[in-house]
């Protein structure tokens, strides 16, 4: 299967400032199948990011997602309050569909 | 889109859960599901998955034998059928819709999640 590496494990910022957060994949990801989702404790999941840099449906446009191939990136250009939470990438062009262990982003 | 799940509990090791999903505001038999469930301390992992219609289902190896997936179309409805439950088995389980009727596990919904936890 497909692993997926997060980095960092914590990303620690205050608002306003723009956070990066790396997917690296154990082999190339067929379609740049590549998924974002955010998590905040107690609530579900929230798909932020599909096909690698497609905004889901009323995601803000701070958010961004890019690269290629084995090495994945997104980006929130300028933290708002409520983007403090858990992010987790996630392949799908593979089968099992994995996801990554997660980056903390907080204040 | 809403996703509601229900029958997680505490079980002890080698007993069994029923969970369910009671899916609401989308056409629910035009879209594959799946489970994905997440350990304490652990990214989350995808459990099973099932095509729009039924007729194909998917396992991750971890729990192949032990679980089934099913839903109901006509009750709007998803179940996870869990049998010989481990204490690795532990975590909280989330019901999700794909976007597609088959084949592409890209998860656009997801519920709330309920809480499974298996004790030796």
């Amino acid at each position: 299967e497909v692993v997926l590496t997060q980095s960092p494990a914590t990303l620690s910022l205050s608002p306003g400032e723009r956070a990066t957060l790396s997917c690296g994949a154990s082999q190339s990801v067929s379609k740049n199948y590549l998924a974002w989702y955010q998590h905040k404790p107690g609530l579900a999941p929230r798909l932020l990011i599909y096909d690698m840099s497609s905004r889901a449906t009323g995601i803000p446009d701070r958010f961004s997602g890019s690269g290629s191939g084995t090495d994945f990136t997104l980006t929130i250009s300028r933290l708002e309050p409520e983007d403090f939470a858990v992010y987790h990438c996630q392949q799908y062009g593979h089968s099992p569909p994995t996801f990554g262990q997660g980056t903390r982003v907080e204040i | 889109v809403q996703l509601v799940e229900s029958g997680g509990g505490l079980v002890q090791s080698g007993g069994s859960l029923r969970l369910s999903c009671a899916a609401s505001r989308f056409t629910f038999s035009t879209y594959a599901m799946s489970w994905v469930r997440q350990a304490p301390g652990k990214g989350p992992e995808w459990v099973s998955g099932i095509h729009a219609s039924g007729s194909h289902t998917y396992y991750t190896d971890s729990v192949k034998g032990r679980f089934t997936i099913s839903r109901d179309n006509s009750k709007n409805t998803l179940y996870l059928q869990m049998d010989s439950l481990r204490v690795e088995d532990t975590a909280i389980y989330y019901c999700a819709k794909e976007r597609a009727a088959v084949g592409e596990p890209l998860f656009d919904s997801w519920g709330q999640g309920t809480l499974v936890t298996v004790s030796s």
